[in-house]
C-alpha cells in the first residue's frame, strides 16, 4: 500500500522568502511521486513529478522537489515565493502499471506582502 | 477543446432532483475517475475507469452513479442527494495501467456541487 503524508495543513511566508512544504511517503515498490497545485475553484494541475530519473525534479513556476530514499521524503521548495503562489499544494504517490494514485491532505500556502 | 472539460462548472440541486455531470477528455487516455473535493477533507478516490470497465468503487453510496460509455467520457448521474454531498467533483483521466507509464493525472476544473 502507498500513502503520503504532507505535514502542515498552512503554511505562511513573505514574499521573497523560501518556500518549503513537506511530503514524504510509504511505498512497498518504487514509487512514482507528484506535486500539484489547486488555486481555487479549479482542479489540480501538475507541478512536477518524479520517476526514477533523476533526483531533483524542476517543474514549472521555479519550484523544485528532491527525492529522497534514505529520508522517504519529496519536500516541495522555491527560492523565492511570489504573491501568485498563493494556492493549495497536494503531494501524491502511485506505482507503475498502477491506476492507484494516493493523494496527501494538502497545504495550504499563503504568501504575505 | 484540449485537456479534460467539465460540465456543468457549477449545479445547484434539491434533494429530490436527478441530475448528471460530465467529463470529457481529449488526452487519448485510456483511465477515468472521479474524485470528491469537501472542504476540510482529503481528496476521496470514488471512481476508477479502466479501458471503459469500473475497477474501483471507494463504498460510494448508491445515490451517486457512474457511467463511462467510451475512453473519452464519463458521467456521473446524481440522484437523491443529501446536503453534506455537496463538494468540488473532479474528474481525471490518464493512460493508466500501461507498462511503464507513470500514471500522471490531468484533472478537469471541477463541477461546484451545492445540494439545498
Amino acid at each position: 500500500a502507498q500513502s503520503v503524508t504532507q505535514l502542515g495543513s498552512h503554511v505562511s511566508v513573505s514574499e521573497g522568502a523560501l518556500v518549503l512544504l513537506r511530503c514524504n511517503y510509504s511505498s512497498s515498490v518504487p514509487p512514482y511521486l507528484f506535486w500539484y497545485v489547486q488555486y481555487p475553484n479549479q482542479g489540480l494541475q501538475l507541478l512536477l513529478k518524479y520517476t526514477s530519473a533523476a533526483t531533483l525534479v524542476k517543474g514549472i513556476n521555479g519550484f523544485e522537489a528532491e527525492f529522497k530514499k534514505s529520508e522517504t521524503s519529496f519536500h516541495l521548495t522555491k527560492p523565492s515565493a511570489h504573491m501568485s503562489d498563493a494556492a493549495e499544494y497536494f503531494c501524491a504517490v502511485s506505482a507503475e502499471n498502477n491506476n492507484d494514485m494516493r493523494f496527501g491532505a494538502g497545504t495550504r500556502l499563503t504568501v504575505k506582502p | 477543446e484540449t485537456g479534460v472539460t467539465q460540465t456543468p462548472r457549477h449545479l445547484v440541486m434539491g434533494m429530490t432532483n436527478k441530475k448528471s455531470l460530465k467529463c470529457e477528455q481529449h488526452l487519448g487516455h485510456n483511465a477515468m475517475y472521479w474524485y470528491k473535493q469537501s472542504a476540510k477533507k482529503p481528496l476521496e478516490l470514488m471512481f476508477v475507469y479502466n479501458f471503459k470497465e469500473q475497477t474501483e468503487n471507494n463504498s460510494v453510496p448508491s445515490r451517486f452513479s457512474p457511467e463511462c460509455p467510451n475512453s473519452s467520457h464519463l458521467f456521473l448521474h446524481l440522484h437523491t442527494l443529501q446536503p453534506e454531498d455537496s463538494a468540488l467533483y473532479l474528474c481525471a483521466s490518464s493512460h493508466g495501467g500501461v507498462a511503464g507509464s507513470y500514471n500522471e493525472q490531468f484533472f478537469g476544473p471541477g463541477t461546484r456541487l451545492t445540494v439545498l
